[in-house]
């Protein structure tokens, strides 16, 4: 089977730096990504681990531990402009998967 | 430019008939998804293909059909089989093998 699982809903401080957390279970597993939708828009792409560790770009990091079937995406210096949903999607055998996704509010 | 082409972006029809939503990309990618999002909902996979002449049903197809004549196209009809159709719906692309999805800008239909 598969599963997907991530808070609903983060808030955070604008400058503060915040962390949104992933498991996953899916036939076949090659790698997770992180995807950023803004209200009304389409997602766009943020990153992809296929290997276990941390990828760094710029202000957003991700992580994986595929022995734990656990990734997370972190958040740094947040700015106004990060309120977004924030959806984590593994690639299994032969499609991506998306879950519900978790809805980033900023504070001023 | 390379990229991925939903239309239209705003779409009505009345209740009971068929509706095809186009998706084209012009990135040589094989594989194209089609996704489904309800409001404040995360997206839901309805069908997605590999290769051409090829693609299999993903998580919601009840209602919805495809086809992939064409590597560059992967058109999505709902049919009136369909109970909810008014949705938001995302068509995406990848390159076979790589977790990087491109998406088009979305069809958002109303069924009145």
């Amino acid at each position: 089977g598969q599963s997907l699982e991530q808070p609903s809903e983060v808030t955070a401080v604008e400058g503060a730096i915040v962390q949104i957390n992933c498991t996953y279970q899916t036939s076949g597993f090659y790698g997770l990504s992180w995807y950023q939708q803004h209200d009304g828009g389409a997602p766009t792409f943020l990153s992809y681990n296929a290997l276990d560790g941390l990828e760094e770009t710029g202000r957003f990091s991700s992580f994986l531990s595929r022995s734990d079937s656990y990734g997370y995406l972190l958040l740094q210096e947040l700015q106004m402009k990060d309120s977004a949903s924030y959806f984590c999607a593994p690639r299994g055998d032969d499609k991506i998967i998306f879950g519900k996704g978790t809805r980033l509010h900023i504070l001023p | 430019d390379g990229g991925i082409t939903q239309s239209p972006k705003y779409l009505f029809r009345k209740e009971g008939q068929n509706v095809t939503l186009s998706c084209e990309q012009n990135l040589n990618h094989d594989a194209m998804y089609w996704y489904r999002q309800d409001p404040g909902q995360g997206l839901r996979l309805i069908y997605y293909s590999q290769i051409v002449n090829d693609f299999q049903k993903g998580d919601i197809a009840e209602g919805y059909s495809v086809s992939r004549e064409k590597k560059e196209s992967f058109p999505l009809t709902v049919t009136s089989a369909q109970k909810n159709p008014t949705a938001f719906y995302l068509c995406a692309s990848s390159k076979g093998g790589l977790g990087e999805a491109f998406f088009g800008q979305g069809t958002r239909l109303t069924v009145v």
